[in-house]
């Protein structure tokens, strides 16, 4: 079956542009997560979804950065006025549901801020 | 707050075995995993660990836990080139839900 898909693969826009990141998870998965890995890092958390809801959006670095998940599945990240520190690949992962289950990840959308 | 900690670099021999360790900060952690990411490919879990448990063993793979000192290492045997990737250490917040991630290690395997 498909895996976790994101689009686009790769984003370049300039300094102060908005921008927003898809991602289509594993059919019937109730959990999504987003994490950001800069240049020779670990991934970094960002945000939680439960269904349409933000369980945790504790690792949202500021109110630039916010995420939807209107129907419970698609969920699109969106950054406004975009930094050159906002450059990395943003990560989007999806499991069953309940906590500790393997989260499985898709192939990430490299965001490169000119 | 949480934090893992892992070596960035680790050569090996095919055909040796490889340690790749990490310690982490959070002991109500109740999992606690390695992901491998190759160029181009998305991150994939190779295998976890219940807080509970010391070692757990998948084919190739020894995962060794110790709780006390919060030490977690990966042993692969017989190390392919195939092998050769980057390999994080995670452990899931004590909500269960978010994972927090360690910097990484490179395996390079040379023939």
């Amino acid at each position: 079956g498909a895996g976790v898909s994101q689009t686009p693969s790769n984003k370049v826009t300039e300094k102060g542009k908005y921008v927003e990141l898809r991602c289509d998870p594993i059919s019937g998965h109730t959990a999504l997560y987003w994490y950001r890995q800069s240049l020779g890092q670990g991934p970094e958390f960002l945000i939680y979804f439960q269904g349409t809801g933000a369980a945790d959006d504790s690792g949202l670095p500021n109110d630039r950065f916010f995420a939807v998940r209107p129907e419970g599945s698609v969920s699109t990240l969106k950054i406004q006025r975009t930094e050159r520190g906002d450059s990395a690949v943003y990560l989007c992962a999806s499991s069953v549901g309940q906590a500790n289950n393997e989260q499985f990840f898709g192939p990430g959308t490299r965001l490169t801020v000119l | 707050g949480e934090d893992v900690e892992q070596s960035l670099f680790l050569s090996v021999r095919e055909g040796d075995s490889s340690v790749i360790n990490c310690t982490y900060t959070d002991s109500s952690s109740t999992y606690l995993y390695w992901y491998k990411q190759e160029p181009g490919a998305g991150l994939q879990l190779l295998t976890y660990i219940f807080s509970n448990m010391d070692m757990k063993q998948d084919q190739r793979l020894t995962v060794l836990l110790n709780k006390k000192d919060k030490h977690l290492s990966l042993r692969i045997a017989d190390t392919q080139t195939g092998d050769s990737a980057i390999y994080f250490c995670a452990e899931s917040d004590n909500q269960g839900g978010k994972l927090i991630f360690g910097q990484g290690t490179e395996l390079s395997v040379k023939p």
